[in-house]
């Protein structure tokens, strides 16, 4: 166990729909990283969160967005969903902005039908 | 930004063989590199880790080398098992630089019984 959590565990939802996905990171980390991983691929890095702000982005569409809140919990929400955005959604968590290893959660399933 | 790259995509070895991935990136400001291994459907793990200030780390089967010259470095897992078989991501990041873990796109092992 990493001692990140993330729910739901598995999702199905039909197109157009919106979901969120939500991480706890670690107890006493900082920083909230998501990825997404399509089937058979590799971990693509979505966006980071420090303590409440963003900071680094990656592939991450216009349709999805995140925050992180005061209590250090993040939430990507994803929109307008299209059949391409069934993946796997991994949040991970490390101590510092600056770095030390990133741990990731079990990750959240998400179907589009 | 940066860009690693990791070969082979996909290794057989007989049970009891080495194994050896090779990855390279592209930033020469990058300075910590983890190598993850996930097993089918599960989270990546953090199974070994080496820093620019240091050429070689070892533990146990698992090893891992970095030529910061030339700007690559390798995981090398000797007296392979069967357990041993799952897809393995090398990573770069900066740290101390607002870091940004970039994944390699995987290589699936295969430990032949």
């Amino acid at each position: 166990d990493s001692g990140v959590t993330q729910t739901p565990k598995h999702l199905i939802t039909a197109t157009g729909q919106r979901v969120t996905l939500r991480c706890s990171p670690r107890s006493g980390d900082l920083s909230v990283y998501w990825y997404q991983q399509s089937l058979d691929q590799g971990l693509q890095f979505l966006i980071q969160y420090y303590n409440g702000e963003e900071r680094a982005k990656g592939n991450i569409l216009e349709r999805f967005s995140a925050q992180q809140f005061p209590d250090l919990h993040s939430e990507l929400n994803l929109s307008s969903l299209e059949l391409g955005d069934s993946a796997l959604y991994f949040c991970a968590s490390s101590e510092t902005v600056e770095g030390n290893t990133i741990y990731f959660g079990e990750g959240s399933w998400l179907t589009v039908v | 930004g940066e860009n690693v790259e990791q070969h082979p995509s996909t290794l057989s070895v007989q049970e009891g063989d080495s194994a050896v991935i090779k990855c390279t990136y592209s930033d020469s400001a990058s300075n910590y590199f983890p190598w993850y291994k996930q097993e089918l459907g599960k989270r990546p793990q953090l199974i070994i880790d080496i820093r620019s200030n240091v050429g070689e780390k070892k533990d146990q089967r698992i090893a891992v080398t970095l030529n910061k010259t030339a700007k690559h470095f390798s995981l090398h897992i000797t007296e392979t098992q069967p357990e041993d078989s799952a897809v393995y991501f090398c990573a770069a990041s900066k740290e101390n630089y607002g870091q940004n873990f970039v994944f390699g796109p995987g290589t699936r092992l295969s430990v032949l019984p």
